[in-house]
């Protein structure tokens, strides 16, 4: 069973602040690692794959980094907008399949 | 450019009935698919997932099943449906291989009374 966790599970932030989440999974057999964005009433978007040791992505004010050997990924946000408020969730790439966890639900307040 | 449809976006059936969810694909050749099922206030658990035509991997045992007939068809059923299956199903897919990221259908909530 492959458990993927993320902590918090739900953020309440004021615009302009910034703010970081987790997300960790087994260390053993790691493919690669996902971020999405989920928006309400939209489907779920991509935002960053990776998949080496060390990697770090950075799309605008969204940036990921990425520690196989320990089994964990953080997920920053720079100057929070009302327009980040989504769901984030971060996903396990185990060969072809792939398994999320739960999700950080953010709320910025403007 | 790649679209998916899903189908249909609201569905409301009784205990005991039958259910059949579609998914196509447009632009893309021998995708990988997915379904995904989201209960109220969990993450998304994933059902199944293909690799091509008549290859179905299950994940969690249950009375759901699903099919591909075609390379760019994913059918979700059930023969009866329980009160536990009410949630909300998201069909996807991505390129061959591990790595590729998901694309994900509209989404289908199914209200299970």
């Amino acid at each position: 069973i492959l458990n993927v966790e993320q902590s918090p599970q739900s953020l309440h932030v004021q615009e302009g602040d910034s703010t970081n989440f987790t997300c960790s999974f087994p260390s053993s057999n790691f493919y690669a690692l996902h971020w999405y964005r989920w928006e309400t009433a939209k489907s779920p978007e991509a935002l960053f794959v990776m998949t080496l040791n060390g990697d770090e992505k950075k799309k605008g004010r969204i940036s990921a980094t990425l520690n196989t050997k320990e089994g964990y990924s953080y997920l920053y946000i720079k100057g929070s907008q009302p327009e980040d408020s989504a769901t984030y969730l971060c996903a396990f790439n185990l060969n072809n399949d792939m398994r999320f966890g739960a999700g950080t639900r953010l709320t910025v307040k403007p | 450019s790649q679209t998916i449809h899903q189908w249909p976006a609201t569905l409301v059936q009784p205990v005991g009935s039958p259910l059949s969810l579609e998914c196509t694909v447009e632009g893309t050749s021998n995708p990988n698919l997915y379904w995904y099922r989201q209960a109220a206030g969990r993450g998304l658990q994933l059902l199944f997932y293909s690799v091509g035509i008549g290859q179905i991997s299950s994940e969690v045992p249950q009375n759901l099943s699903a099919s591909r007939p075609q390379d760019r068809q994913f059918i979700l059923s059930s023969k009866k449906l329980l009160l536990s299956d009410s949630g909300f199903y998201l069909c996807a897919w991505s390129l061959p291989g591990a790595g590729a990221p998901l694309h994900f259908g509209n989404g289908t909530r199914l209200t299970v009374t």
